[in-house]
């Protein structure tokens, strides 16, 4: 199926620990992001990649890591998390300004 | 950055109705899209449409870029309908989106 996948769906973790995500797309888009959306459902841009390359980076914590192996590929890494992460985090990819296609998110619970 | 507004925040509709979303936004754009976040949390692309009217089934959206707002209409809605409504814009800074708050769209039986 083409389409944008996350893994995984659901993450429950300890305060302090290191996760990571991954989210792969076969649409053979060019450009990648990170979206969070919080406990209201506000929807907020994270980082995005485009071909590779870090092209959005707002103002999270450094301990948000992208990571873009490939212009498939593009996993988010969180160091020492805290209970204020728990959120759910949307993987997205476009073909430059075009219409976005979105996984189906990871929801992370951080206790 | 630019600010999106959408309204209303909450609208409870019997099935069978119609009903108008709104959309506004502060400055100029070259892309905006309306998705449907259904109870289930999927993010549904539901129109590109920086400019002009589309239809897709039951679903039409109009955006007057010049007047910087959209409407999404909803006609004959069934309780599938149901879920968020955002709107999400783009200027000239590529192709991050901004997106609204949402509208929570609840349709009855």
């Amino acid at each position: 199926d083409t389409a944008v996948s996350q893994t995984p769906k659901y993450l429950v973790t300890q305060m302090g620990n290191d996760k990571s995500i991954k989210c792969e797309q076969n649409l053979g888009h060019d450009t990648m992001y990170w979206y969070k959306q919080d406990s209201k459902k506000f929807l907020k841009i994270m980082f995005s990649y485009n071909n590779k390359e870090l092209i959005i980076n707002e103002t999270v914590p450094n301990r948000f890591s992208p990571k873009s192996p490939d212009k498939a590929h593009l996993n988010l890494h969180i160091n020492s998390l805290e209970l204020g992460d728990s959120a759910v985090y949307f993987c997205a990819s476009s073909h430059a300004r075009g219409p976005y296609t979105f996984g189906s998110g990871t929801r992370l619970t951080v206790v | 950055g630019i600010q999106v507004e959408q309204s209303p925040p909450d609208l409870i509709l019997q099935e069978g109705a119609n009903s108008t979303l709104r959309c506004n936004f502060s400055d100029s754009v070259n892309n905006l899209q309306w998705f449907h976040q259904n109870p289930w949390g999927q993010l549904i692309n539901l129109f590109y449409i920086p400019s002009g009217t589309k239809q897709n089934g039951r679903l039409s959206a109009t955006t007057v870029a010049t007047e910087r707002y959209s409407l999404l209409y909803i006609s004959s809605s069934q309780t599938t309908d149901s879920g968020v409504y955002f709107c999400a814009v783009g200027g000239s800074s590529g192709s991050r989106l901004t997106f609204g708050e949402g509208t929570q769209l609840t349709v009855n039986p």
